[in-house]
């Protein structure tokens, strides 16, 4: 069965601090992995998919699949960086995207 | 270009009344569409998804139901709420076709059972 868990509700850091959003799956085959942000007030929105390998808003992700998983990452937190964060998973190219979300893990970040 | 729109936002309802939650979309066509619940802690739970008019697939056993009576039209509906029926409700659309990742959100509704 697909499983996605993200084991912290809440994250605090300090403006211009590391961030590392943790993010690990199970998955019986190639999944593949995507981060959705919430900022508060928007919609839900997709941030990255691992099969872009792209750095968006200064956030990356690698897909570990050793380690089972797809931490978000960013060097330098920023205030505007304050939201909430789905990991997700899907079945490899189904035609149809059903993705099974973790819990999600909101980021504060402090002046 | 494309937008999805969801109502009622809010709704407040007394146990064992009945339910109906809408979902549009405008400027695609054949859109896959979905049902989902945010319940804090939880994530985000899919309820039911559609590949295409008058077929919905349910995820998870329970007391509501779900309809496409349109291409980019989909209901949310229930006969009688539940206590356990109260949350918030997320509509989504995605393109058919190779798979992208990308979920296009709805506002959300905030459904209350009193």
């Amino acid at each position: 069965a697909q499983r996605v868990t993200q084991p912290e509700k809440l994250l605090s850091v300090f403006k211009g601090a590391p961030v590392e959003l943790k993010c690990n799956y199970s998955y019986s085959g190639s999944p593949e992995l995507f981060w959705y942000v919430q900022y508060s007030r928007q919609r839900l929105q997709l941030l990255l998919r691992h099969i872009s390998r792209e750095s968006i808003k200064g956030f990356t992700a690698d897909l570990n699949k050793g380690e089972t998983s797809f931490h978000l990452k960013k060097p330098f937190a920023q205030e505007e960086d304050s939201a909430m964060y789905y990991c997700a998973l899907s079945g490899v190219n189904t035609g149809f995207q059903k993705l099974v979300f973790g819990t999600g893990t909101r980021l504060l970040v402090s002046p | 270009s494309q937008t999805i729109h969801q109502w009622p936002a809010t709704l407040v309802q007394p146990v064992g009344s009945p339910l109906s939650l809408e979902c549009t979309v405008e400027g695609t066509s054949n859109p896959n569409l979905y049902w989902y619940r945010q319940a804090a802690g939880r994530g985000l739970q899919l309820l039911f998804y559609s590949v295409g008019i008058g077929q919905i697939s349910s995820e998870v056993p329970q007391n509501l139901s779900a309809s496409r009576p349109q291409d980019r039209q989909f209901i949310l509906s229930s006969k009688k709420l539940l206590l356990s029926d109260s949350g918030f409700y997320l509509c989504a659309w995605s393109a058919t076709g190779y798979s992208t990742g990308e979920l296009f959100f709805g506002e959300g509704s905030r459904l209350t059972v009193l």
